[in-house]
């Protein structure tokens, strides 16, 4: 089952906060957050377990509401090179350790 | 930093043909996976593989796919007949062993059928 990301895309100008939302209709045993910048590849940015903990990045962060099946991408004082698309994947209680299933993307765009 | 490797990186082949597309995992890495993603839309997981087996696939990994790791390095996926749908950027990914850790992707194989 896909999860679902929002917004779908975000303008903001450098210095400027954001959050990436991602969300499940299933139990989540993890979420994973990946940044893929235009003609790469998606680079692994964090992981998060169940048990609600939130990590951090340098300036980017996440957090895992378990009770929710939510995950949130913090982006704080954006730089220009955080632009991209960035992906949840989540892999879900019941299923296999080996299928994590992507979010379809939220772009996000850094202007000077 | 190890790197996963995938060649070639562009393939074009006619409908109908069988490409092959190949990878190297990170050495220690003992997961693999293959995903695609059509350009400019999400990036969709095909398979995943471990212990010289299929661990989970999709839907879109129908009998015309195939996977094999035919030595202790490469990591192949075959497409028996390609249709003009499977153009799209093919990646491989490994990761460690649990739960515990992210994947790190190839910088993919963009397939283009005509």
């Amino acid at each position: 089952q896909q999860p679902v990301q929002s917004p779908q895309a975000v303008i903001l100008r450098e210095g400027e906060d954001a959050v990436i939302n991602c969300s499940s209709s299933k139990a989540l045993y993890s979420v994973h957050w990946y940044r893929q910048k235009h003609g790469e590849a998606p680079v692994f940015l964090m992981i998060l377990l169940k048990g609600g903990e939130q990590k951090g990045h340098e300036k980017i962060s996440a957090s895992f509401n378990e009770k929710k099946q939510q995950s949130s991408l913090y982006l704080t004082a954006s730089q220009l090179s955080y632009s991209g698309t960035y992906f949840c994947g989540t892999e879900h209680e019941l299923q296999g350790a080996q299928k994590l299933v992507f979010g379809q993307g939220t772009r996000l765009t850094i202007n000077p | 930093e190890p790197e996963v490797t995938q060649t070639p990186s562009h393939q074009v082949t006619q409908m109908g043909q069988e490409v092959i597309l190949r990878c190297v995992p990170i050495s220690n890495h003992l997961y693999f996976y293959w995903y695609r993603q059509i350009l400019g839309q999400k990036v969709e997981f095909l398979v995943s593989f471990y212990n010289n087996e299929i661990s989970e696939k999709s839907e879109i990994f129908d009998d015309q796919f195939s996977v094999e790791r035919p030595d202790g390095s490469n990591f192949t996926l075959k497409i028996r007949s390609t249709k003009l749908e499977d153009s799209a950027m093919y990646f491989c990914a490994s990761s460690e062993v649990g739960r515990y850790y992210g994947y790190t992707f190839g910088s993919g194989t963009r397939l283009t059928v005509v």
